[in-house]
């Protein structure tokens, strides 16, 4: 079936270092793909997505590129800030529902 | 426009009693959904709804109950709480009934502890 699989956690920065959190997936046609974050004590906000292959998702400095060969979407930031602390979900859109990765934690230090 | 809106956020539950999650959304959304959210294992699929009176399974549907007799209005009962139960619920909604690029707005969530 459908499924996306994260690296795990925690990723580990210190301020102004660059990130990546890699994520692939498994699915049957070509669903969109999304990054989800999730700061403490809070609800999950949509943080970019991508609909297509070769399409790239971009907002607050994160990129993701929807790589159709590699079934993959990694998650990219050039210097990650202490403010970007967080979970973050990878999710593929399949029929009805989304499925969602385990979630990677980063924790930037000052 | 509030988007999605969850109550309550935080609830304490003894064993046996029941409760109703309420959501509802003002985006005249077709589609609703509830998710449970526990640690490793990501975010996983309750019950849906692709409009009113429509109502399907997630994929952990077992102890709960949903109905949809509005457009904007989802809750989710538990018909007797079992410390299993003990997550973080979310609602969420969408325009797009199959599919495709449409975003998925969720609620803020509501932390269920079940004693």
């Amino acid at each position: 079936g459908d499924s996306v699989t994260q690296m795990e956690g925690p990723v580990t920065l210190s301020e102004e270092a660059f990130l990546t959190i890699n994520c692939t997936y498994t699915a049957t046609g070509y669903p969109s793909l999304f990054w989800y974050v999730q700061y403490p004590g809070e609800g999950l906000q949509l943080l970019l997505k991508a609909t297509k292959a070769d399409d790239k998702g971009s907002n607050k400095g994160f990129e993701a590129t929807y790589r159709k060969e590699t079934t993959s979407f990694h998650l990219e930031k050039g210097s990650v800030q202490v403010s970007d602390s967080a979970v973050y979900f990878c999710a593929q859109r399949g029929f009805q529902k989304l499925v969602f990765g385990t979630g990677t934690r980063l924790l930037v230090s000052p | 426009n509030a988007g999605v809106t969850q109550t309550p956020k935080f609830q304490v539950l003894k064993t046996g009693q029941s409760m109703t999650l309420q959501c509802a959304q003002d985006m005249n959304h077709e589609y609703m959904s509830w998710y449970r959210q526990d640690p490793g294992m990501g975010l996983r699929l309750i019950h849906y709804s692709v409009g009113a009176g429509i109502t399907d399974q997630g994929e952990v549907p077992n102890g709960y109950n949903v109905s949809r007799s509005t457009t904007e209005d989802f809750p989710l009962r538990l018909l007797s709480a079992a410390p299993s139960q003990t997550s973080v619920y979310f609602c969420a909604s969408s325009y797009s009934r199959t599919g495709g690029g449409n975003t998925i707005y969720f609620g803020e969530g509501s932390w269920l502890t079940v004693v």
